[in-house]
């Protein structure tokens, strides 16, 4: 059963567009939202995370929107640049115990 | 602050061969992590280690899949004997003491292929 779903699959956006991917969950003891960056060749490295306590945060471009009751969050890039091309997960643990991750996103931003 | 060093880099190995994994976490993180991730997945926990003691290995195929962490530093991760649907990437994490994801730092993975 997978614990976090995440759409879409891929993404092309062009440069200077929004990016946004979406991921849902169903187990309500989830308390720690993060989001990983993957380049090729890379392990993931944390972007920015949500507790379920705020329905937004935001860092530089990066925006995580939230919203408890329909238990699902989003990832929006603002200006979106081609260095933001990379693979996105999203991911959702309780009590920072074990991480369970979407299937990842590639996003793909056209210069 | 040196980061998760893993080696090697890349195997290739024939099924039913054996194959081991290292991993070097950072410096004083107490949490050692490995994680499976078969391409166009997401990553999977395989085995979570606090210091030297297993915190949680159900999702470990305990069969062909062996980990340890002497010492509560480095750890080898174990595959024997291996399968084709064992190819994947073998990611290693760290992490600092305490709920924080501050410190949760990945290593640049170890990519197997059987074939």
């Amino acid at each position: 059963q997978q614990q976090v779903k995440q759409s879409p699959q891929s993404l092309i956006v062009q440069k200077g567009g929004i990016s946004i991917i979406n991921c849902a969950y169903e187990n309500t003891a989830f308390d720690y939202f993060p989001w990983y960056q993957q380049f090729p060749g890379k392990g993931p490295a944390l972007l920015i995370a949500i507790r379920p306590d705020v329905s937004e945060k935001k860092e530089g471009r990066f925006t995580i929107s939230f919203n408890k009751s329909a238990k699902q969050f989003s990832l929006h890039i603002m200006d979106s640049q081609p260095g933001d091309s990379a693979t996105y997960f999203c991911a959702a643990s309780a009590h920072f115990n074990k991480f369970y991750f979407g299937s990842g996103t590639k996003l793909n931003v056209k210069p | 602050e040196a980061g998760v060093a893993q080696s090697p880099r890349y195997k290739i190995i024939e099924k039913r061969q054996s194959v081991a994994f290292w991993c070097n976490p950072i410096s004083g993180h107490a949490t050692l992590y490995w994680y499976q991730q078969i391409l166009g997945q997401g990553p999977k926990l395989l085995i979570q280690f606090q210091n030297n003691g297993v915190v949680d290995d159900s999702q470990l195929p305990k069969d062909r899949f062996s980990a340890e962490r002497l010492k509560g530093v480095d750890s080898t991760l174990k595959i024997q004997p291996a399968k084709l649907e064992d190819s994947a990437v073998y990611l290693c994490a760290s992490r600092r003491d305490g709920n924080t994801n501050y410190g949760y730092t990945f290593g640049s993975g170890t990519r197997l292929t059987v074939v």
